[in-house]
């Protein structure tokens, strides 16, 4: 099993949907979780930082980490086609490396 | 503009060349990383550096070296790389144990 699960996609939505992002992992000493969206050719960049359990909320991005069912969340509002990017989750425990998910791509049809 | 910067954006070179890659953080932080990302494929971590000491090399061929002079400065240098070494290499910086902040990558493109 790999350390964390990342459904790769293609995921086509409609503007304006609701997009659900997930991840599963199998460590449970995480305690860092991070949502980075990657454009093509580019660096990926930070979204959304959580630690620990609970939900975190951000305009039109919110963050779940429920730590029972090693599962977390992004979820995007109202997508638009500027949303269009691969999604990476990453996680990480106390000093030790981060590890990231294969990445999730997404695509937002006007 | 994130506060990793990263030189250059694109790099074409044989495999007899030798070149190297910058990156440079105005964040403070005390870590910094290089990993590859080829196509379809996840995150590859390379190497780690703490307080400019190297604390990770993930088994990564010797054609690869990297250098940390101080605490925002980071390179690798390539020689004699093969043509499956092209990707985008990342360089980040994090500030222990919190958030990773990435560049924008360097394509490289081995012929």
């Amino acid at each position: 099993q790999k350390e964390v699960e990342q459904d790769p996609g293609p995921l086509s939505v409609p503007e304006g949907a609701i997009v659900s992002l997930n991840c599963t992992y199998s460590n449970s000493a995480f305690q860092y979780f991070m949502w980075y969206r990657q454009y093509s050719r580019k660096g990926p960049e930070l979204l959304m930082y959580t630690y620990s359990s609970g939900n975190k909320e951000d305009g039109r991005f919110t963050a779940q980490v429920d730590k029972s069912s090693k599962y977390i969340s992004l979820f995007i509002r109202d997508s638009q086609p500027s949303d269009s990017a691969t999604y990476l989750c990453a996680m990480r425990s106390y000093g030790q490396n981060f590890v990231f998910g294969p990445g999730t791509r997404l695509s937002v049809l006007p | 503009e994130t506060g990793v910067t990263q030189t250059p954006r694109h790099l074409v070179m044989g495999m007899t060349n030798k070149k190297s890659l910058k990156c440079e953080q105005h964040l403070g932080h005390n870590a910094m990383y290089w990993y590859k990302q080829s196509a379809k494929k996840p995150l590859e971590l390379m190497f780690v550096y703490n307080f400019k000491e190297q604390t990770e090399n993930n088994s990564v061929p010797s054609r690869f070296s990297p250098e940390c002079p101080n605490s925002s400065h980071l390179f690798l240098h390539l020689h004699t790389l093969q043509p499956e070494d092209s990707a985008l290499y990342l360089c980040a910086s994090s500030q222990e144990p919190e958030k990773l902040f990435f560049g924008s990558g360097t394509q490289l493109s081995v012929l």
